[in-house]
């Protein structure tokens, strides 16, 4: 059971626009702590996507955004394409502890 | 640029105590501008944080894991390790090393955290007899 609560699973068509939705609580993402999001590839490390809520690092398409409101966070990908295909996972903070969501696999169509 | 590389056994028995170290090239782990973490991902399953380690020393552990967890820091030689006791089947996963940056403000210690953006590859671990 994660600390923060993702979506399973997404899908979209390529060209499409999808959300990942990341749900914490009173003590982690509502309490005001920064949410980053990461994008794991298939048999590789987890690679930092959006950070500080809605920062991309250099590199990071702009087709990536992120959000934050109260104790949910948000992850959007435009114009999906097929290399987009991946798990992503939100990060944020509990106190001193560093909290995931499950992950959301991310399936283009 | 910044490289992390992780290394230890790739097999455990059950009840030994799991150790890994990680190497950090390309820079230095005695700046203060980031928190260095261990973490892990069990078959098929999502990332689980353990602790960090910060080039001072100063530690903080994943309580689920406290009890069993060390992580220690060798700023000469530019690595941290990871040490698991009593580990079980439950331990199997691939653990990562990652660097996570940090701003530190004024003498109320603010931090603004800017999300684990070096990753080393990973390496597995599996704790069978």
């Amino acid at each position: 059971q994660s600390v923060l609560t993702q979506p399973p699973s997404v899908s979209g068509a390529p060209g499409q626009r999808v959300t990942i939705s990341c749900t914490g609580s009173s003590s982690n993402i509502g309490a005001g702590y920064d949410v980053h999001w990461y994008q794991q590839l298939p048999g590789t490390a987890p690679k930092l996507l959006i950070y500080g809520n809605s920062n991309r690092p250099s590199g990071v398409p702009d087709r990536f955004s992120g959000s934050k409101s109260g104790t949910s966070a948000s992850l959007a990908i435009t114009g999906l394409q097929a290399e987009d295909e991946a798990d992503y996972y939100c990060q944020s903070y509990d106190s001193s502890l560093r909290v995931f969501g499950g992950g959301t696999k991310l399936t283009v169509l | 640029q910044v490289q992390l590389q992780e290394s230890g056994p790739g097999l455990v028995k059950p009840s030994q105590t799991l150790s890994l170290t990680c190497t950090v090239s390309g820079g230095s782990i005695s700046s203060g501008d980031y928190y260095w973490s261990w973490i892990r991902q069990p078959p098929g399953k999502g990332l689980e944080w353990i602790g960090y380690i910060y080039y001072s020393g100063s530690t903080y552990y994943n309580p689920s894991l406290k009890s069993r967890v060390t992580i220690s820091v060798d700023t000469s030689k530019n690595q941290f390790s990871l040490k698991l006791s009593s580990v079980t089947a439950a331990d199997t996963a691939v653990y990562y090393c990652a660097r996570e940056s940090v701003t530190i403000f004024g003498v109320a210690h603010i931090k603004v955290y800017y999300g684990m953006d070096v990753w080393g590859q990973g390496t597995t671990v599996t704790v069978s007899s």
